[in-house]
């Protein structure tokens, strides 16, 4: 079966750094997204992992392990907008870049 | 560049209509995905038409329906509309090529009572 899970909700203070794990099972691998959803708003897209390793873009790192089915998207420097919800998202096979399959998403809550 | 448009952005319906959502891509993006957004299941994927045709399909049944137009605009319908059909209905757009990210619209509330 398909399964990706995370952490339900996280809590860190104005400034810290947080790190927001995804593990996944799926039939096949083609790449895991992550992206960010404010209340009542579209999710917008973070970041693209195909192969292992970090990839940094600002404040926001992702990380992926394939063999160990494992993703990690870092925060640095929280702000209270990054208050939102963190989307898992796996690309489980070839040509399906856009079937993608979501964990239920992490709530972060960021306190002064 | 405009973004992702969907209409309408709020909907409620009695069980058992029909209703029918839009969407429009970003203009060049020829893949359309549909996903279904509740607190108690996350983002769904319901479907996903490249060029006109249905590329991919998720686990829904028949009642949810789809197609696109060949201006890459695409209607998602649900018949016999079922409570546990409340939900958030959210499009996506790409270029459907590898390692291109997928851009959201803001989605359709759909209520069902």
């Amino acid at each position: 079966g398909q399964n990706i899970d995370q952490p339900t909700e996280m809590t860190a203070t104005e400034g810290a750094i947080v790190q927001i794990n995804c593990t996944y099972q799926t039939s096949g691998f083609n790449g895991l997204f992550w992206y960010q959803q404010h209340a009542g708003e579209a999710p917008t897209f973070l970041s693209y992992n195909v192969l292992d390793g970090l990839e940094e873009k600002g404040r926001f790192s992702s990380f992926l392990s394939r063999s160990k089915g494992y993703s990690y998207l870092l925060l640095k420097e929280l702000q209270m907008k990054d208050s939102a919800s963190y989307l898992c998202a796996v690309a489980p096979r070839a040509g399906g870049y856009n079937k993608l399959i979501f964990g239920a998403g992490t709530r972060l809550a960021v306190h002064p | 560049k405009a973004g992702v448009t969907q209409t309408p952005r709020y909907l409620i319906k009695t069980r058992g209509q029909q209703v029918t959502l839009s969407c429009s891509p970003i203009s060049g993006h020829r893949s359309v995905s549909w996903y279904q957004q509740t607190p108690g299941q996350g983002l769904q994927f319901l479907f996903e038409y490249f060029s006109e045709t249905q590329r991919n399909k998720g686990n829904f049944p028949g009642r949810f329906s789809g197609r696109q137009f060949s201006n890459s605009r695409s209607e998602m319908n649900v018949s016999t509309l079922e409570l546990g059909d409340s939900a958030l209905y959210l499009c996506a757009s790409s270029q459907g090529r590898a390692d291109t990210e997928a851009f959201f619209g803001q989605g359709t509330r759909l209520t069902v009572v």
